[in-house]
């Protein structure tokens, strides 16, 4: 199985920060990678797919690198509308999804 | 515009089969993945399957072939049949639109685009 961690797992952060959330996967997944936004209630929102590319209609502030078995997420300046909880999902030569345990970034 | 809505009984008694839907509007069904998403009070996201408009399916092994994914072309829908429930799968059910790509002829499928705003399930007797 697909083992897949999530560092770190809570981060408190203002207005204004660059933060980098770090994804890690027990074995490659190429970049095959996607980044999910969620917020309590609500539905996850597709924030970066394929490891780096951004999806339609997603601030520029949010960039995703990575390939293989480490990956990371950036805002570059945290908005107050991105206080939320992250996660990353792998899609693997297995043809499973799998998430990791999700990131909250919240007020400092 | 693309929107998923499911629909289902909100509660289930322990051992049955818990039943959902997926209606799918503004998309095309042929073109897509189909997939099912499920998140504990409190918890992360899991993950319970997937199936392509020609009836192919993958799902999660955790679930252990409790879950049947199945679609409806006619009626751009697809459904969800999880046996045997316990309170473990009292729990938000979400479906959602997968992103798929071709290689070398085949679709792989590898994110979720659009999602339902999910519908929560209780298992209680």
């Amino acid at each position: 199985d697909i083992q897949m961690t999530q560092s770190p797992s809570t981060l408190s952060a203002s207005v204004g920060d660059r933060i980098t959330i770090t994804c890690r996967v027990s074995q490659s997944v190429s970049t095959w990678l996607a980044w999910y936004q969620q917020k309590p209630g609500r539905a996850p929102q597709l924030l970066i797919f394929k490891s780096s590319t951004l999806q339609s209609g997603v601030p520029s502030r949010f960039s995703g690198s990575g390939s293989g078995t480490e990956f990371t997420l950036t805002i570059s300046s945290l908005q107050p509308d991105d206080f939320a909880t992250y996660y990353c999902q792998q899609y693997n030569s297995f043809s499973i999804f799998t998430f990791g345990p999700g990131t909250k970034v919240d007020v400092k | 515009q693309v929107q998923l809505q499911e629909s289902g009984p909100g509660l289930v008694k322990p051992s049955e089969t818990l039943s959902l839907t997926c209606t799918v509007s503004g998309a095309s069904i042929y073109s897509y993945y189909w997939s099912w998403i499920r998140q504990s009070p409190g918890k992360g996201l899991d993950w319970i399957g997937y199936i392509y408009f020609n009836g192919s399916t993958n799902y999660n092994p955790s679930l252990k072939s409790r879950a049947t994914i199945s679609v409806d072309t006619s009626k751009k829908s697809f459904s969800l049949k999880l046996n045997s429930v316990t309170a473990a799968d009292t729990a938000v059910y979400y479906c959602a639109r997968v992103l798929i790509t071709m290689i070398r002829g085949d679709p792989h499928p590898y994110a979720m685009d659009y999602w339902g705003q999910g519908t929560t399930v209780t298992v209680s007797s």
